[in-house]
């Protein structure tokens, strides 16, 4: 049952445009929603947050915006670096477990 | 600050062995989680440990166990492993609600 989607497997986007990641879930107890970024051989590092209260949370080049009534959370990088080229996973917080997307992998192109 | 640190790094078993995989958490933190990531998905929540116990816990069978030590940090054992047990274990530790899980680098287990 899966109930974080990330419908896009893959992304690429030139470097210093916008990149554009989306998240859709299904689950309305859902309370806190995080992005992690994943390396090859490296565990996922933490990027950014968003309260369920909330409908949009800003950290640098990174922002996240939820909207609650359609169940729809998207990340926006801007400019995208060459650095950015990763895999980009979604996560929901229910109770206390995290429940995770399949992962968008990103590639940013010079 | 040297974050949070799984061992080993990788691990070769045969199946219907056990294997047991060690994390210790970020400093400051007092919960550990642990996630099974298999080749192109996402990770996948199996337990939770808080104050030496077991809080929550995902759809995995009763041959995944755990234990947290006073020192907060955790091992996962895994009997009569299955071809299927093979994945990428991370471990995430968090202090308090709501905040982000830290991840350590996982351990590469792959069962023969």
């Amino acid at each position: 049952d899966q109930q974080v989607k990330q419908n896009s497997p893959s992304l690429s986007v030139q470097e210093g445009r916008i990149s554009i990641l989306n998240c859709d879930y299904t689950n309305s107890m859902f309370d806190y929603f995080l992005w992690y970024k994943k390396y090859p051989a490296e565990g996922p590092t933490f990027l950014i947050s968003i309260s369920s209260i909330k409908d949009k949370n800003e950290d640098g080049r990174f922002t996240v915006f939820l909207n609650k009534s359609a169940k729809h959370l998207s990340l926006h990088i801007v400019p995208s670096q060459p650095g950015d080229s990763a895999v980009y996973f979604c996560a929901a917080k229910d109770d206390y477990k995290l429940s995770f997307g399949a992962g968008t992998t990103v590639t940013v192109r010079a | 600050d040297a974050g949070v640190t799984q061992s080993p790094t990788h691990l070769i078993k045969t199946r219907g062995q056990q294997v047991t995989l060690r994390c210790s958490p970020k400093s400051g933190h007092d919960t550990v989680s642990w996630y099974q990531q298999a080749l192109g998905q996402g990770p996948q929540f199996i337990f939770q440990y808080y104050e030496e116990e077991e809080r929550q816990r995902g759809n995995f069978p009763d041959r995944f166990s755990g234990h947290q030590f006073p020192n907060y940090s955790s091992e996962l054992n895994v009997n009569a492993l299955l071809l299927g047990d093979s994945a990428l274990y991370l471990c995430a530790s968090s202090f308090g609600v709501n905040t982000e899980a830290f991840f350590g680098q996982g351990t590469r287990l792959t069962v023969v």
